[in-house]
């Protein structure tokens, strides 16, 4: 079976533009999570998508938003980059409390 | 909301030794426990999990321990290799049908000297 895959693996971005991530969840998942992991904050939890509805959110800007597409796919957007934006983000898909990982996509912020 | 701590943050071994790493959690429904490690470049990889009504459960030279009273939870690497090398995390969850969140912990950076 194939893994959770995220598009795309690296991307450099100028402040205050947006960007737009997909993930492709393991075939037959439905939950997929985003997660940004930081050098300094770790690894935090963005939000969940479950049957096209977001189903829980995490601690960050409106500026980081979501959706998941009737097929599973997710993407996640964030507008108005900041420099702190830089990080690997990650995405998890589920079928039911265990989360399998992608292999994220780094983004730089300049 | 959940706080999961991890420690240590680095761990240098030599090849063979055992390498432990502990981690404690504030919420007290959280009843599912996942091990991750992470190599450079790569996405966490799930390598154990263990559920709040079991104390320890056994993978090969992997295991891991919950006590649930103190609220702790660890993972034991015995006979560790060179591809051990690798940031490993622990996380806590409360599964409920209304979302999973998983909370991490900082993270240990585990060097296995050969």
């Amino acid at each position: 079976k194939a893994g959770v895959t995220q598009t795309p693996r690296y991307l450099i971005k100028t402040r205050g533009q947006q960007v737009t991530l997909s993930c492709s969840p393991i075939s037959g998942h439905r939950s997929v999570s985003w997660y940004q992991q930081t050098p300094g904050q770790g690894l935090q939890f963005l939000f969940e998508y479950f049957s096209e509805t977001q189903r829980n959110k995490g601690n960050f800007p409106g500026r980081f938003s979501g959706r998941q597409f009737s097929n599973s796919r997710s993407e996640m957007n964030v507008s108005t980059l900041e420099l702190g934006d830089s990080a690997l983000y990650l995405c998890a898909s589920s079928l039911l409390e265990t989360q399998y990982f992608g292999p994220g996509t780094r983004l730089l912020v300049l | 909301g959940e706080n999961v701590e991890q420690h240590p943050s680095t761990l240098s071994v030599q090849e063979g030794d055992s390498a432990v790493i502990k981690c404690t959690y504030s919420d007290s429904a959280s009843n599912y426990f996942p091990w991750y490690k992470q190599e450079l470049g790569k996405g966490p990889q799930l390598i154990i999990d263990i559920r709040s009504n079991v104390g320890e459960k056994k993978d090969q030279r992997i295991a891991v321990t919950l006590n649930k009273t103190a609220k702790h939870f660890s993972l034991h690497i015995t006979e560790t290799q060179p591809e051990d090398s690798a940031v490993y995390f622990c996380a806590a969850i409360r599964i409920k049908a209304a979302g999973n969140k998983l909370t991490f912990g900082g993270g240990t950076r585990v060097l296995v000297k050969p």
